[in-house]
């Protein structure tokens, strides 16, 4: 089982209020990710860090932001919450040794912003 | 453009059949192929990792085949129980930069039938 959590599991916010989504691992990964999921449809990265003080941009646009001040610590910021900004936010982690490293990812952040 | 396609979109089946899911890919160049299991409302779970060289892959109940010529994948669900309902998710990974850019299909929803 994978020791990556995330919190909170569901959240209701409404539009303009500061949000930031927790994650954690304690396995000791360097790759970590945040990947943005709309019922039905695949996971698109918003989010990715090499390790420690080291953040990317992916493929999706986002108004939010990320750190990276402890490798095992990986909180996603949205400044002012949108209703476009529902949807779940998974975040995932691998080692960072080779690209064929099993992913884990945590449950998922469901956001609804009202 | 790098895609994964995965057909069937849904898929209902009695309890105790088998099924095949299916994956398209024209990712290149390619790194390997994954399948996940993700239940309603959690994050994805790793069932297998595919390279170049390897054809097939059990896990339990579950088999997955690649042939990389084609750029195809399956995955066969042997014996399905009410616990395999879930979307599978065809993740196909690149080996164009140090990330390994992930590429994510829709999945396909498995549902099982008492």
């Amino acid at each position: 089982e994978a020791d990556i959590y995330q919190t909170p599991r569901y959240l209701v916010i409404g539009t303009g209020k500061k949000i930031t989504l927790e994650c954690s691992q304690t396995m000791g990964h360097d790759k970590m990710y945040w990947y943005q999921q709309d019922p039905g449809m695949e996971l698109h990265l918003i989010h990715y860090s090499y390790g420690v003080n080291s953040t990317e941009k992916g493929d999706l646009s986002s108004e939010s932001t990320v750190s990276r001040i402890r490798t095992e610590h990986f909180p996603l910021t949205l400044e002012s919450a949108r209703p476009s900004h529902t949807s779940q936010y998974l975040c995932a982690s691998t080692p960072s040794a080779g690209t064929g490293n099993t992913i884990y990812f945590g449950e998922g952040s469901w956001l609804t912003v009202v | 453009k790098n895609q994964v396609e995965q057909s069937p979109q849904s898929l209902i089946i009695l309890e105790g059949k088998n099924c095949t899911l299916q994956c398209n890919y024209t990712v290149s160049p390619f790194s390997n192929l994954r399948w996940y299991k993700q239940d309603t409302g959690r994050g994805p779970v790793s069932l297998t990792i595919m390279t170049f060289s390897e054809n097939t892959k059990s896990n339990g109940r579950y088999t997955a085949t690649l042939d990389a010529d084609t750029k195809q994948s399956s995955l066969h669900i042997t014996a399905s129980q009410l616990s395999d309902s879930a979307s599978y998710i065809c993740v196909v990974s690149d080996r164009g930069s140090t990330l390994g850019r992930l590429y994510f299909g829709r999945g396909t929803q498995l549902t099982v039938w008492p």
